[in-house]
């Protein structure tokens, strides 16, 4: 099983600020990668697919990038409604594994 | 606009059995592949099972292996979740996803206790 590991677990931001959350797989999962937003009480969002691929309706602030086993999910500016928990996720292989999340909370 | 409404969810002793289902609206779900995640109180989420449009292939997470099973049936649109000898620690919300985890079912809370 391939192991997802996120950090930090909380970032403390300001809105307008730059958000930089990392995602590390426990071996290659080339550019399988995911990230999602998730609100309290809402399912989760698809954010980025294919590591760096904005899903649709994504705008243009959030980007994904990196490969193999390191990856990043920038929020360029954030705005009040990006304050949520973030995940990704490897779609590599089977079994499909979660990161633990990154908790953005407002500083 | 592509639904998923889920439905089935509830209390359950443990060692007791719930069936979940997911109603697909919008897309057309026989060329769908589909996935079940789950999400225990306050914690991250957990991909538990997927099975193929064709219904040719299934995966499960070995926490549910051999006591869960995914169906779907494509001319009623509907996916579906049995789950057998529930444990205290199946207590979640369960998602329906499509394959690409694009669109969301709203999630259906289960409580073993």
């Amino acid at each position: 099983e391939i192991v997802m590991t996120q950090s930090p677990a909380t970032l403390s931001l300001s809105p307008g600020e730059r958000a930089t959350l990392s995602c590390r797989a426990s071996q290659s999962v080339t550019t399988y990668l995911a990230w999602y937003q998730q609100k309290l009480g809402q399912p989760p969002r698809l954010l980025i697919y294919d590591a760096s691929k904005r899903a649709t309706g994504i705008p243009a602030r959030f980007s994904g990038s990196g490969s193999g086993t390191d990856f990043t999910l920038t929020v360029s500016s954030l705005e009040p409604e990006d304050f949520a928990v973030y995940y990704c996720q490897q779609r590599y292989s089977w079994p499909l594994t979660f990161g633990g999340g990154t908790r953005v909370e407002i500083k | 606009e592509v639904r998923l409404v889920q439905s089935g969810g509830g209390l359950v002793q443990p060692g007791g059995s719930l069936r979940l289902s997911c109603a697909a609206s919008g897309f057309t779900f026989r060329d769908y592949n589909m996935n079940w995640i789950r999400q225990a109180p306050g914690k991250g989420l957990e991909w538990i099972s997927f099975i193929t449009s064709g219904i040719t292939t299934t995966q499960y997470a070995d926490s549910v292996k051999g006591r869960f099973t995914v169906s779907r049936d494509n001319l009623k649109k509907s996916l579906f979740l049995q789950m057998n000898n529930l444990r205290d620690e199946d207590t979640a919300i369960y998602y329906c996803a499509t394959h690409d985890f694009d669109y969301w079912g709203q999630g259906t809370p289960v409580i073993v206790s």
